[in-house]
């Protein structure tokens, strides 16, 4: 199983600010087959990114998603009041499907 | 709008049985893999089983396999998890997801359903 490691645990930022959000995979995954969600508070997760680096429908483009092999990052250029949340990355290149154990980013 | 409706949470006793239903609704769900995925409170995301379009197919964790069931009900657009020899620690929400494929392209979980609480306890 690959296990996906996020960091940091937790990232303290204020509105504006850009936000740096990383995950490690255990083994090399296929940039296909990366994504990232976002979670609000008592919400289903949300897709934003698919393919490692692709924004899904609706998606703003201050969102991006980047990197290869094991090394995956999400980037928020400047965070929205709405940004504050956790969000996970997956893999699903390699059975079974897994995701990394979240990064909050909260109001500093 | 395309949409996912999960039902059939509660409250069941260690050892209990239980069958969530995920209703869709938006797209022709029996061309889609569907999936359910489970997060315990104040955790993370879990991956617990999916099934294919024709229901042919199903995989599941190993932390429920033997014990969970995942099924699909083409002509009523529901997909279906029955649940036995439940236990504390399957107390979670369970979300269900649809699968996004384009050829051989992986595109994620999207939508997800706004889930239904699993609480095992005696």
């Amino acid at each position: 199983e690959i296990v996906l490691t996020q960091s940091p645990g937790t990232l303290s930022l204020s509105p504006g600010e850009r936000a740096t959000l990383s995950c490690r995979a255990s083994q090399s995954v296929s940039s296909s087959y990366l994504a990232w969600y976002q979670q609000k508070p008592g919400q289903a997760p949300r897709l934003l990114i698919y393919g490692a680096s692709s924004r899904a429908t609706g998606i703003p483009d201050r969102f991006s998603g980047s990197g290869s092999g094991t090394d995956f990052t999400l980037t928020i250029s400047r965070l929205e009041p709405e940004d504050f949340a956790v969000y996970y990355c997956q893999q699903y290149g390699s059975s079974p499907c897994t995701f990394g154990q979240g990064t909050k980013v909260e109001i500093k | 709008e395309v949409q996912l409706v999960e039902s059939g949470g509660g409250l069941v006793q260690p050892g209990g049985s239980l069958r969530l239903s995920c209703a869709a609704s938006g797209f022709t769900f029996s061309s889609y893999w569907m999936h359910w995925v489970r997060q315990a409170p104040g955790k993370g995301l879990v991956w617990v089983s999916r099934i294919n379009s024709d229901g042919s197919s199903t995989s599941y964790a190993d932390s429920v396999k033997g014990r969970f069931t995942i099924s699909r009900d083409n002509a009523k657009n529901t997909l279906y998890l029955q649940m036995n020899s439940l236990r504390a620690e399957d107390t979670a929400v369970y979300y269900c997801a649809r699968l996004l494929v384009r050829g051989v392209m992986f595109e994620g979980f999207d939508p997800w359903g706004q889930g239904t609480l699993v609480t095992v306890s005696s």
